[in-house]
């Protein structure tokens, strides 16, 4: 079991506040990747990382922010949360170049009520 | 306009009985194919890996096959367990990128009955 982790694992918020959802992952891998999935949906990506101090937006577009200090640690910020960004956050880590497997972790169920 | 589909959207069998999952891809130039199994509420698991020269990948009760012609996989589970119940996720990789870009399916929920 790969050892990659989110919290929290269920967050119901209200509109306009701010969050921040934590994803670790204690591989060393230096890729990381936020994916956005609603219900019977495919996984959508919102935001990846080659490594430390890199970090680029994926194909779909979100008011998301990321941040990559650390190898190990890639947070996800919301600045004002809306009803709209209620969905389920997973985070990923690969290793190496080209098309590595990726490692999910267990995901955020959000909702902004 | 790389894509994935797959069919059933959902299915519902018994324990013990056998079922074919199917995919479809657009995805080029192709790297490789797998199929994830994800639990209600948890990330998605790796279950096989397919490359292009690969037609054929067991685990367990689960083999898939990749016809690389036609673009098409299929993911065959024998003897149901009521664990089996999840979605089962087509995901494909071009090796076009060094990021590794996946392209996910809808997945196919699959729910086994006693």
């Amino acid at each position: 079991e790969a050892d990659i982790y989110q919290t929290p694992r269920y967050l119901v918020i209200g509109t306009g506040k701010k969050i921040t959802l934590e994803c670790s992952q204690t591989m060393g891998h230096d890729k990381m990747y936020w994916y956005q999935q609603d219900p019977g949906m495919e996984l959508h990506l919102i935001h990846y990382s080659y490594g430390v101090n890199s970090t680029e937006k994926g194909d779909l577009s979100s008011e998301s922010t990321v941040s990559r200090i650390r190898t190990e640690h890639f947070p996800l910020t919301l600045e004002s949360a809306r009803p709209s960004h209620t969905s389920q956050y997973l985070c990923a880590s690969s290793s190496g170049t080209g098309s590595r497997e990726q490692y999910f972790g267990p995901g955020t169920r959000l909702t902004v009520t | 306009k790389n894509q994935v589909e797959q069919s059933p959207q959902s299915l519902i069998i018994l324990e013990g009985k056998n079922c074919t999952l199917q995919c479809n891809y657009t995805v080029s130039p192709f790297s490789n194919l797998r199929w994830y199994k994800q639990d209600t509420g948890r990330g998605p698991v790796s279950l096989t890996i397919m490359t292009f020269s690969e037609n054929t990948k067991s685990n367990g009760r689960y083999t898939a096959t990749l016809d690389a012609d036609t673009k098409q996989s299929s993911l065959h589970i024998t003897a149901s367990q009521l664990s089996d119940s999840a979605s089962y996720i087509c995901v494909v990789s071009d090796r076009g990128s060094t990021l590794g870009r996946l392209y996910f399916g809808r997945g196919t929920q699959l729910t086994v009955w006693p």
